[in-house]
């Protein structure tokens, strides 16, 4: 079974400091894993997506994910937090066995302090 | 693209009045999925249609949840009758296809039952 471990509930950086949020994943498959933003009040944004092409998945806004079938990781980072990523980040694995459905992790509510 | 588009945003309603929440998807996609975000369960999945047909509907509360696609650009969720419980976020999100695994959310609407 398909499981994701989203390992902090809240993140508090100050503005142009790192980010990293943590996500352990659990998957009998090659799992396709993801990240998602969610904004105050709004849907959520696709981030970024690993499917085993490359390691190092590049997502919008500055954001990057590295892939660790080691340690069945996929930590989001961000080298220098502003103030509008100042959200709620979910991480996703799919479901590879046909259906492709989403498993989500309980999210991570990131603050940026001025 | 216009995106997943859910009407209405924001909906008010009393205890025992039908709510029906309506979703287009993004125009190609054959995949489409009904969610429902609160605080306590965070994301669930309602129901998923592939092609039009209902695939997996575990995730319906009870039966004063149906949800209909009657064709490939027009979903309905409807609640009939809704109860105070039933208020949350309810998101739609398609997918280009049974063979990809990358879902794109609407906006979603927020339910208020009174």
């Amino acid at each position: 079974a398909q499981s994701v471990t989203q390992l902090d509930s809240h993140v508090s950086v100050s503005e142009g400091t790192p980010v990293l949020l943590r996500c352990n994943y659990s998957s009998s498959y090659s799992p396709s894993l993801f990240w998602y933003v969610q904004h105050p009040n709004k849907g959520l944004q696709l981030l970024l997506k690993y499917t085993s092409a490359a390691t190092l998945v590049k997502g919008i806004n500055g954001f990057e994910a590295e892939f660790k079938k080691s340690e069945t990781s996929f930590h989001l980072t961000k080298p220098s937090a502003h103030m509008s990523d100042a959200a709620e980040y979910f991480c996703v694995v799919s479901d590879p066995s046909g259906t492709y459905k989403y498993i989500f992790g309980t999210g991570t509510r990131l603050k940026v302090l001025a | 693209d216009a995106g997943v588009i859910q009407s209405p945003r924001h909906e008010v309603t009393e205890m025992g009045q039908e709510v029906t929440l309506r979703c287009k998807p993004i125009s190609g996609h054959n995949s489409l999925f009904w969610y429902r975000q609160t605080m306590m369960r965070g994301l669930e999945l309602l129901i998923y249609f592939n092609n039009n047909v209902p695939i997996d509907d575990s995730g319906m509360p009870e039966d004063r949840f149906s949800a209909k696609m009657p064709n490939a650009s027009f979903s309905t969720l409807k609640i009939q009758p809704s109860e105070p419980r039933d208020s949350a976020v309810y998101f739609c999100a398609s997918r280009e296809g049974a063979g990809t695994d990358t879902q794109y959310f609407g906006p979603g609407t927020r339910l208020t039952v009174l």
